[in-house]
């Protein structure tokens, strides 16, 4: 069965620092990784994804994260946070053979000004 | 594009009865639906995968005769959580996708039931 664990509950950074939230999924074959943010009272938004080909995906808003076979991570970073970046972020996991999507239990992200 | 709706976004119910959840693809032929349920401060747990004209398979420990999932068209599906307590109080998404989107999904804005 397909999981994803995602290793922080709450980071809280200051303006301008670097984010980085890990995701680990358990999954042998090919996988497509995606992560999600969830906005205070929005609904979830793609920020990317990965489907193959360079590992180093860019997303929206100055995300990116990068696709590491051999740790099955896919950890999400931004060099610099903003307080708008206030949500919560989900990682997914789609593998080869299933249908659905997994998803990790969540990160929130606090920015503060 | 990609857009998927839900109504109704809230809702508030009575023990005991029944309350439907409709999810729409507004700008597409939706193969396959997903229903999530969502808890406070919580991750997503998939609840059913319906396909259209077909049954929805449901996830283990999810009672399917309590959720009613119908996938009567390409661009709708509902959810009815029959005789609702309290407990099934949660905030209930849908998602959807195409058969030209092959992984991903497009979520609803999900709607927040509430059961008295």
């Amino acid at each position: 069965a397909q999981s994803v664990s995602q290793h922080n509950h709450h980071v809280i950074l200051s303006e301008a620092a670097s984010l980085e939230l890990g995701c680990n999924y358990s999954y042998g074959g090919t996988v497509n990784l995606f992560w999600y943010v969830q906005y205070p009272g929005q609904h979830l938004q793609l920020l990317l994804k990965y489907f193959s080909g360079d590992p180093l995906v860019k997303g929206i808003k100055g995300f990116e994260a990068e696709f590491i076979k051999s740790k099955f991570s896919f950890n999400l970073r931004k060099p610099s946070v903003q307080w708008s970046d206030t949500a919560e972020y989900f990682c997914a996991v789609n593998s080869e053979g299933y249908h659905d999507m997994r998803f990790g239990a969540g990160t929130r992200l606090t920015v503060k000004p | 594009g990609a857009v998927v709706s839900q109504h109704p976004s809230r809702v508030i119910c009575k023990s005991g009865t029944s309350v439907k959840i409709e999810c729409r693809s507004l700008d597409f032929q939706a193969t396959t639906m997903f229903w999530y349920r969502q808890f406070p401060k919580q991750s997503l747990m998939l609840m059913a995968t319906s396909n259209e004209g077909s049954k929805a398979t449901y996830e283990q420990g999810v009672e399917k005769d309590k959720f009613l999932i119908n996938h009567a068209s390409l661009t709708l599906s509902t959810l009815t959580v029959t005789s609702a307590h309290p407990e099934d109080s949660s905030f209930y998404i849908c998602s959807a996708r195409g058969a030209s989107f092959t992984y991903e999904q497009y979520f609803g804005p999900g709607t927040r039931l509430t059961v008295t």
